[in-house]
């Protein structure tokens, strides 16, 4: 069973600050990895992907990979209280699956004004 | 407009009954899915079709069964339904790149 572990929340930053949002992965094979916001009630909604090692920055949002650690993370800079959701992180599947994406159980974030 | 829609958003319904949970994409995506989201919010995969042809099922009892009239819609139909299928399902749709689209959700509670 190919397992995603997100660090458990709930995260509380103060707005303003940096929030840092890991995951781990165990499917080796993984090249894909994307984040999802989802508010509460409401749907996932893609907000970042990364198929590189390094990082990539997309406004106030950056994505870091590093593939030999089986490490992804996402920072969010300059937060705000409209980033309070939960974070997920999803790695596409590796080999003939490379549809699918695994979810981890999420990080509720919290940005308090 | 709605990328990937689902009707209905919610439906509650009795133990043992038959329902069904429509979906449509206007992405002119190729992959379409099923997640379930339960009570602890986790996410998972059920299905999958790739232009009409199943490509993902997961350990889901036979009860589930999706069916693909063509590459915009995906529907699931649930037969005799029980408890423990009380959760958020989820249709999705995705290009080659993997990024999926969600629906808003379908909130079933089976009662």
């Amino acid at each position: 069973q190919k397992e995603v572990e997100q660090n458990s929340g709930p995260l509380s930053v103060p707005e303003g600050a940096i929030a840092s949002l890991n995951c781990t992965y165990s499917d080796r094979g993984s090249q894909s990895f994307f984040w999802y916001r989802q508010y509460s009630g409401k749907s996932p909604e893609l907000i970042m992907f990364i198929y590189s090692n390094g990082d990539k920055e997309d406004g106030r949002f950056t994505a870091q990979l590093n593939k030999a650690s089986q490490y992804v993370s996402l920072l969010i800079r300059d937060s705000q209280p409209s980033d309070s959701a939960t974070y997920l992180c999803a790695p596409q599947a590796s080999g003939g699956s490379n549809y699918k994406l695994t979810f981890g159980k999420g990080t509720l974030l919290t940005v308090n004004p | 407009d709605t990328a990937v829609s689902q009707t209905p958003k919610y439906l509650v319904t009795q133990m043992g009954n038959d329902k069904s949970i429509k979906c449509e994409q206007n992405l002119g995506h190729d992959t379409m899915y099923w997640y379930k989201q339960d009570s602890k919010k986790f996410l998972k995969i059920m299905f999958s079709y790739n232009n009409k042809e199943l490509i993902i099922n997961e350990t889901v009892p036979n009860r589930f069964s999706p069916k693909s009239p063509d590459k915009a819609h995906l529907n699931l139909h649930i037969n005799s339904l029980e408890l423990g299928d009380s959760a958020v399902y989820f249709c999705a749709s995705s290009q080659d790149w993997g990024g999926s689209y969600f629906g808003p959700g379908t909130r079933l509670l089976v009662l």
